[in-house]
């Protein structure tokens, strides 16, 4: 099945600061990758999302970019501010399948 | 974008009585829906895949006789976890999906259960 490595755990930035966080894929046939970020107590939300066939995906603040060669994705946050502190999971699933593996989430926190 | 929504948001049951949780799709016909655990400060883990009009697929370790779930609408999955314990204590999470649109990605609120 497929399996889910995100990096970092933890991330702590300055407002204002750009935030990366790192996911890799192991399962070649997975097709869509979303991001969610997850506030205390609360559903994810869907925040940004990627399809197999596009490299990078932008907006506003926010960009996911895509090695599917390499099977690594990326979350690329730039100007936090703090209400952008949460957790944010990765997912990987094959659309046909339909079933989402996330990755372990990365907590950021942003200080004013 | 999709309204998926769970019910209750919370609740609190005596150990060994059943509780049942419901996720429902507002707007749209969701032929799959997802039933997710997340432990405190981790990731979702998937419990099982809900089928509308067959059984569910279980994911390894999950006790199925334990999650009962059933699927008996396109807009309705119902998880009743029965003789509850202080360790089913946790936030259930369901998602919806209809096949070949992007509504994997939308989540009900999640039920926090707590078994004392």
């Amino acid at each position: 099945g497929e399996n889910v490595e995100q990096h970092p755990s933890t991330l702590s930035v300055q407002e204002g600061d750009s935030a990366v966080i790192k996911c890799t894929y192991s399962d070649s046939a997975s097709n869509y990758f979303p991001w969610y970020k997850q506030e205390l107590g609360k559903r994810p939300q869907l925040i940004i999302d990627i399809r197999s066939n596009v490299g990078e995906k932008k907006d506003q603040r926010i960009a996911v970019t895509l090695n599917k060669t390499a099977k690594h994705f990326s979350l690329h946050i730039t100007e936090t501010q703090p209400e952008d502190s949460a957790v944010y999971f990765c997912a990987a699933l094959n659309t046909n399948a339909g079933k989402s593996t996330f990755g372990d989430g990365t907590t950021l926190t942003v200080k004013p | 974008g999709a309204v998926v929504s769970q019910h209750p948001s919370r609740v609190i049951c005596k150990s060994g009585t059943s509780v049942k949780i419901e996720c429902r799709s507002l707007d749209f016909q969701a032929t799959t829906m997802f039933w997710y655990r997340q432990f405190p400060k981790k990731s979702l883990m998937l419990m099982a895949t809900s089928n509308e009009g067959s059984k569910a697929t279980y994911e390894q370790g999950v006790e199925k006789d334990k999650f009962l779930i059933n699927h008996a609408s396109l807009t309705l999955s119902t998880l009743t976890v029965t003789s509850a314990h202080p360790e089913d204590s946790s936030f259930y999470i369901c998602s919806a999906a209809r096949s070949g649109q992007r509504f994997y990605a939308f989540f009900g609120q999640g039920t926090r259960l707590t078994v004392v």
